[in-house]
């Protein structure tokens, strides 16, 4: 089947640096990835939408300055946070929709996901 | 707007027991169903889905799950659990809501199968 990837697994980093977190579709073309955080003993909530080409959709409440998405190519889609703090620290998880596939809302796969911790 | 309601937090069940876990959706547009398993530390894995068709659909590792439209539910089942079975579960829906396509998911449920 269909696989994601995402890499790092796990980073630590310093208070104000900057992380970049890779997605990728393995074994298909994606034109849209969504990137979602979650918190400890919480649900997956949608960050943006990143569509290949143009500018990501960020949702509501989502700084789109701190979290920098780019999705340069079909395989591809990037998150970095940007000046990072301790509460950035999350579990962050792409998924990716097949491009090729019928248009069904069936084909979205996830990536395994990045711990985040900013000490 | 839409929402995703998994009415129970935690569960608790013996090993061998049956469970269900409920979910209860609200959307103004036609969504698409789906339950999601994750272990700790992992990302998510699809247990099954609703796209269309028969009401009730089988997934993996011996779950199911029956679409009610009328009470707009879509509670997740097993006739019989195993302590491998604990694990945290995601009811989601997707759909093309107001400014694409999305996917909302639930709080979760918490599985917690004992011996």
């Amino acid at each position: 089947g269909a696989v994601v990837s995402q890499h790092p697994s796990r980073v630590i980093c310093k208070s104000g640096t900057s992380v970049k977190i890779e997605c990728r579709s393995l074994d298909f073309q994606a034109t849209t990835m969504f990137w979602y955080r979650q918190f400890p003993k919480q649900s997956l909530m949608l960050m943006a939408t990143s569509n290949e080409g143009s500018k990501a959709t960020y949702e509501q409440g989502v700084e789109k300055d701190k979290f920098l998405i780019n999705h340069a190519s079909l395989t591809l889609s990037t998150l970095t946070v940007t000046s990072a703090h301790p509460e950035d620290s999350s579990f962050y998880i792409c998924s990716a929709r097949d491009l090729g596939a019928p248009r069904r809302t069936d084909t979205q796969y996830f990536g395994p996901g990045t711990r985040l911790t900013v000490l | 707007a839409q929402s995703v309601t998994q009415l129970d937090s935690q569960v608790p069940v013996f090993e061998e027991a049956p469970v269900e876990l409920r979910c209860n959706y609200s959307s103004s547009v036609s969504v698409y169903l789906f339950w999601y398993v994750q272990y700790p530390n992992q990302g998510l894995q699809l247990l099954l889905k609703y796209l269309s068709g028969s009401t009730l659909v089988k997934g993996i590792n011996g779950f199911e799950a029956e679409f009610n439209k009328s009470q707009t539910s879509f509670h997740l089942r097993k006739p019989s659990v195993h302590i491998s079975d604990t694990a945290e579960y995601f009811c989601a829906v997707s759909a093309y809501f107001t400014g694409g396509f999305k996917t909302i998911f639930g709080a979760g449920t918490r599985l917690f199968v004992k011996a």
